[in-house]
């Protein structure tokens, strides 16, 4: 199974600060690399797929990139409403695996 | 506009069996690809399966073969879950959701029902 790494465990950031989450892929995995958000109590939704495209509706201060098997996940200007825990999500092959999560919350 | 909706929470007692309903709309049921998570509170998120609702065909993490059965009823649009043999270990929320742009990445979810295994 591909393993995900991904960090930090949480994080605390100010209202437009520049945030950055990585996740780190055991194996090759290509571009197939999701994000995905989770509100408390909610189901995740998807941010971006195929490591750098926005899902219907997700607001641009939210970014992906990657360099070699590491992935990120960059919120340019933060704001309230982004705060939940975050998922990385390798798309490569079956079995489907998560990263452990990241949970934002505002300092 | 893509629905995923989940059927209530279920209670149960350890070695009965639970079956779990998620009914769509707004999209192409017969030819899309509907996944099944599970999530313990306060953990990540683990892929049970996925199956592919034109043929039936299915595909499970090697870790829940024998634990999860996935169906679909194409006439009404719905796909479902059963979860057998159940122990406290299997007390989670459990999501549907489905891949409709590509199989392997979530672009609908549904609200999550939870399993509690409890005598």
């Amino acid at each position: 199974d591909i393993q995900m790494t991904q960090s930090p465990a949480s994080l605390s950031a100010s209202l437009e600060e520049i945030v950055t989450i990585t996740c780190q892929a055991s194996q090759n995995i290509g571009n197939w690399l999701a994000w995905y958000q989770q509100k408390p109590g909610k189901s995740p939704q998807l941010l971006i797929y195929g490591t750098t495209s926005l899902a219907d509706g997700v607001p641009s201060r939210f970014s992906g990139s990657r360099s070699g098997t590491q992935y990120s996940l960059k919120i340019s200007r933060l704001q309230v409403e982004d705060i939940g825990i975050y998922y990385c999500q390798q798309a490569s092959s079956t079995p489907l695996t998560f990263g452990s999560g990241t949970k934002l919350e505002i300092k | 506009q893509v629905k995923l909706q989940q059927s209530g929470a279920e209670l149960v007692k350890p070695g009965a069996s639970v079956k779990l309903s998620c009914k769509t709309s707004g999209y192409t049921f017969s030819t899309s690809y509907m996944s099944w998570f599970k999530q313990i509170p306060g953990q990540s998120i683990e892929w049970i399966g996925m199956i592919y609702a034109g043929d039936g065909g299915t595909g499970y993490n090697q870790k829940f073969k024998g634990k999860a059965t996935l169906t679909v009823d194409t006439s009404s649009s719905t796909a479902y879950m059963d979860l057998s043999s159940l122990t406290t270990e299997d007390s989670a929320v459990y999501f549907c959701a489905e891949g409709y742009n590509y199989p392997y990445v979530m672009d609908a979810w549904g609200q999550g029902a939870s399993v509690t295994v409890s005598s």
